[in-house]
């Protein structure tokens, strides 16, 4: 199967800055790659598929880039409700795999 | 908008069979694929399988000979049920929709997951 890795793990940034997550994937998942954002008890929430395509409702401060192996996700200016924990999938081969997360924090 | 809910025991006993069921509202089964995903501290987000609504089914190789996901479109459930459970199936259990594309006279699905059902929160032991 697909080993996604991200980093970091925890990524410490102040309201109003940009947030930079980075995924990495095994090997190649062309752009069949999603991002999701959970917060503490609840489910996942699409944000990008394809690697750069943002999900319905999702504000335009969340973009996606990256194809092949090499994957970000770039919050522009983040807002006090972005702080949560992201994961990166591939769905090109089954069985989907995600990564392990990265904790994004307040500063 | 369509909103799923899982329900079933939060307890199961160790060695028997885990069974959940997701309820859709707000949409029909039909025409969809529909995943089960579980949450671990220790194994992070883990893909069980899923099933289209015709009853076609996928599984996680790692799970496959314990699974069984069915579909009943007349009640618009989804059902999961995970035999011999041991304690590393203690996790959060999602049921989520897999996303469709329409192009055309085209329907294109994908593995990625749109719509999730808020959890319901499994352990496995005596």
């Amino acid at each position: 199967e697909i080993v996604m890795t991200q980093s970091p793990a925890t990524l410490s940034v102040s309201p109003g800055e940009r947030a930079t997550l980075s995924c990495r994937a095994s090997q190649s998942v062309n752009s069949n790659l999603a991002w999701y954002q959970q917060k503490p008890g609840q489910a996942p929430r699409l944000l990008i598929y394809g690697a750069s395509t943002t999900a319905t409702g999702i504000p335009a401060r969340f973009s996606g880039s990256g194809s092949g192996t090499e994957f970000t996700l770039t919050i522009s200016s983040l807002q006090s409700e972005d702080f949560a924990v992201y994961y990166c999938q591939q769905y090109l081969k089954r069985p989907g795999t995600f990564g392990q997360g990265t904790k994004l924090e307040i500063k | 908008q369509v909103q799923l809910q899982e329900s079933g025991p939060g307890l199961v006993n160790p060695s028997e069979t885990l069974s959940l069921t997701c309820s859709v509202s707000g949409g029909s089964v039909s025409n969809y694929y529909w995943s089960w995903i579980r949450q671990s501290p220790g194994k992070g987000l883990e893909w069980i399988g899923h099933i289209y609504s015709s009853g076609s089914t996928k599984y996680n190789p790692s799970l496959n000979s314990r699974v069984t996901i069915s579909v009943d479109t007349s009640k618009n459930q989804l059902s999961l049920k995970l035999s011999s459970a041991t304690a590393a199936d203690t996790a959060i259990y999602y049921c989520a929709r897999d996303a469709r594309m329409v192009e055309g006279h085209a329907t294109l699905y994908y593995d990625y997951n749109d719509v999730w059902g808020t959890g319901t929160t499994v352990t496995v032991s005596s």
